[in-house]
């Protein structure tokens, strides 16, 4: 099975801290996405890469920015915390979308 | 419009009945379609995949699809209280090779 790894579960960050999340999968996939999840407004692209150093903006990028150095690995990065950005993130591989993806276990961020 | 859209619940039903889930998409030219679960403070989960028109069953599960009505459903048959999830329905459109587009997922309570 496909794993997906998220390097933190919960992280607590202070408002205008630069913060990293970093998410690995096993299976060579070429397809990466990161995701947020918020109550009410369901699951929301954020970014995402089909291939090393490529990156496309999703839905909503502004705040964000990614980098993918590496096929295995895609970060997530947010420049400069802000309570707005208190959510569920979650990371997603395929190799084709007409095989859905795998996600990650997510991770919960509290900006405080 | 939204592209996918699923009425956000409760549904209700009690243990051992069917349960029956509905998901709309507006793109006639969409692709492959998918089932996810997702448990309270989890990632989602693939539990369904169709491709074409029809049923697919898998255990207790039976996946529906009718492209030229455009929707997409999810039955579950001897509904167990484990089956209480959200139930997220993600679509590929046409032109999105590697991009799946969810809805907004329709939470189900198995009721004792």
């Amino acid at each position: 099975d496909v794993k997906v790894t998220q390097s933190s579960r919960y992280l607590v960050k202070r408002t205008g801290e630069k913060v990293f999340l970093e998410c690995v999968q096993d299976m060579d996939h070429e397809n990466m996405f990161w995701y947020r999840q918020d109550p009410g407004l369901g699951l929301r692209l954020i970014y995402f890469s089909y291939d090393v150093k490529m990156k496309e903006k999703g839905d909503i990028p502004e705040g964000y920015s990614v980098s993918r150095e590496k096929k295995e690995r895609f970060s997530l990065i947010l420049e400069s915390a802000s309570t707005n950005q208190t959510s569920m993130y979650l990371c997603a591989s395929s190799l084709t979308a007409g095989r859905g993806y795998t996600f990650g276990s997510g991770t919960r961020l509290t900006v405080v | 419009q939204k592209e996918v859209e699923q009425n956000s619940g409760p549904l209700s039903v009690p243990e051992g009945a069917i349960a029956s889930l509905n998901c709309t998409y507006s793109d006639r030219g969409s692709q492959s379609f998918f089932w996810y679960r997702q448990y309270s403070g989890k990632s989602p989960e693939l539990i369904m995949s169709i491709y074409s028109n029809g049923d697919k069953e898998d255990g207790r599960f039976t996946a529906q699809l009718n492209k030229a009505s455009q929707y997409v459903s999810l039955l579950i048959r001897d509904s167990q209280p484990s089956d209480s999830a959200t139930y997220l329905c993600a679509v590929v459109g046409p032109g999105t090779a590697s991009k799946l587009t969810f809805g907004t997922g329709t939470r189900l309570q198995v009721t004792l």
